[in-house]
This record gives C-alpha cells, sequence and structure tokens, in this order.
C-alpha cells in the first residue's frame, strides 16, 4: 500500500497558467514532508519542509503548504525553467524519508 | 551550502565485477542515505547509517552491502554486479540523529550500466 501518492503523474502548462501538485500520504506520526525538485540526471534538490497542518512555505514562484492528509506544491506563473520532476517524501517517526514517484512538469513558452 | 559528493557520474560495469560507489559530505552529518531510482519505482532506499561504523538495511538491501569509517564517506558496494542493479544511485545526507526531522541533501547521483 503506497503511504506516500502524488498526483499528477504528468502536467504540462503554458507559461504563466498557475497549477497546483498534490502529495497525500497515510503515514502516522508525520514528523515533516520534504519538497524536492530533480532535473534529469541531476541529484534531487531540497525545497521545503513543512511540519504541522497549516504550514506554509514559499520560494520564488513555488508555495508549498500541509494539511493533515496532504500537502499541496502551488506554482504561480510558471517559467520553462520550472519544468522538472516535483517529488515528495515524508518523515515517519523512527523511520527515514518515505518519497512518492513524482510529478513531472513541462512548462512550455 | 551542503556538498555531497559522488565519485563518478557515470559507470559501466561487467556481470560479476565488485563495484564501489563512493559519496563523501562536507557539513558534518550525522546521517547518509543510499537510495536506487528507477523510472516507475521512484527512490528506494538501500542502506542508510545514522553514526560512523553503523549501518542500518533499507528497503532494499539485497545484493548490497556499505561501509562507514568515517563520518564524511558513505560506500555502496556491489559485491557481484549483475544486470537487474542498472540504475540510478543517489547518496544523501542529513545533520541530525536518528528519527530527527531532517531534510536529506542529495549528491549528483551515479549512473550505473552493468553489461
Amino acid at each position: 500500500e503506497d503511504q506516500v501518492t502524488q498526483s499528477p503523474e504528468a502536467l504540462r502548462l503554458q507559461e504563466g497558467e498557475s497549477s497546483s501538485l498534490n502529495c497525500s500520504y497515510t503515514v502516522s506520526g508525520l514528523r515533516g514532508l520534504f519538497w524536492y525538485r530533480q532535473d534529469p540526471g541531476k541529484g534531487p534538490e531540497f525545497l521545503f519542509t513543512l511540519y504541522s497542518a497549516g504550514e506554509e512555505k514559499e520560494k520564488e514562484r513555488l508555495k508549498a503548504t500541509l494539511t493533515k492528509k496532504e500537502s499541496f506544491l502551488h506554482i504561480t506563473a510558471p517559467k520553462p525553467e520550472d519544468s522538472a520532476t516535483y517529488l515528495c517524501a515524508v518523515n515517519q517517526a523512527g523511520t527515514a524519508l518515505i518519497f512518492g514517484k513524482g510529478t513531472t512538469l513541462s512548462v512550455s513558452s | 551550502d551542503v556538498k555531497v559528493t559522488q565519485s563518478s557520474r557515470y559507470l559501466v560495469k561487467r556481470t560479476g565485477e565488485k563495484v564501489f560507489l563512493e559519496c563523501v559530505q562536507d557539513m558534518d552529518h550525522e546521517n547518509m542515505f543510499w537510495y536506487r531510482q528507477d523510472p516507475g519505482l521512484g527512490l528506494r532506499l538501500i542502506y542508510f547509517s545514522y553514526d560512523v561504523k553503523m549501518k542500518e538495511k533499507g528497503d532494499i538491501p539485497e545484493g548490497y552491502s556499505v561501509s562507514r569509517e568515517k563520518k564524511e564517506r558513505f560506500s555502496l558496494i556491489l559485491e557481484s554486479a549483475s544486470t537487474n542493479q542498472t540504475s540510478m544511485y543517489l547518496c544523501a545526507s542529513s545533520p541530525g540523529l536518528a528519527g530527527a526531522r531532517d531534510e536529506q541533501f542529495f549528491g549528483p547521483g551515479t549512473r550505473l550500466t552493468v553489461l
């Protein structure tokens, strides 16, 4: 049973077309939720950590939010350079990170 | 900035060879991790270490071993490489103690091909 599910698997946007990526989780005792960006052929790059429901973090055109069951990564007015795979991971008490399979975002000009 | 480096970006080995993948971090982090990443399967944890000379199995340890003789260095060893170990291997480190709420920082990855 998947503990971290990301949707959609792939998302195509036009430049400037805002949207959201979803990460839902079923783990108990959440100790943190993490968002990463991964470019093809490279290692994941850390973006945000969220610890409690209601928390929000922002970085440039990205804003991450957290509820008790899911997190959203909102992308406002995306640019082609935002094209990447976005990974979500959760830290359950006493274990290493559990990763979702990612959402591949393509932004065309 | 945290820097995690991996010894090779690309590696080609033959079936049955012993393969060493090296990872070094420069931020005095306690925790280090080895993952493999395959299309459709995402990131899967192979082994991790919370301290020097200490190791814990992850989700897919079969066919792999690890070594952590120094705090900054974590090695992944394929005792006898097989074609199903062709993959992208990613090393990561995080600062805190076991179970801590720490983000992990990743290296650039090693693309290993076993022929």
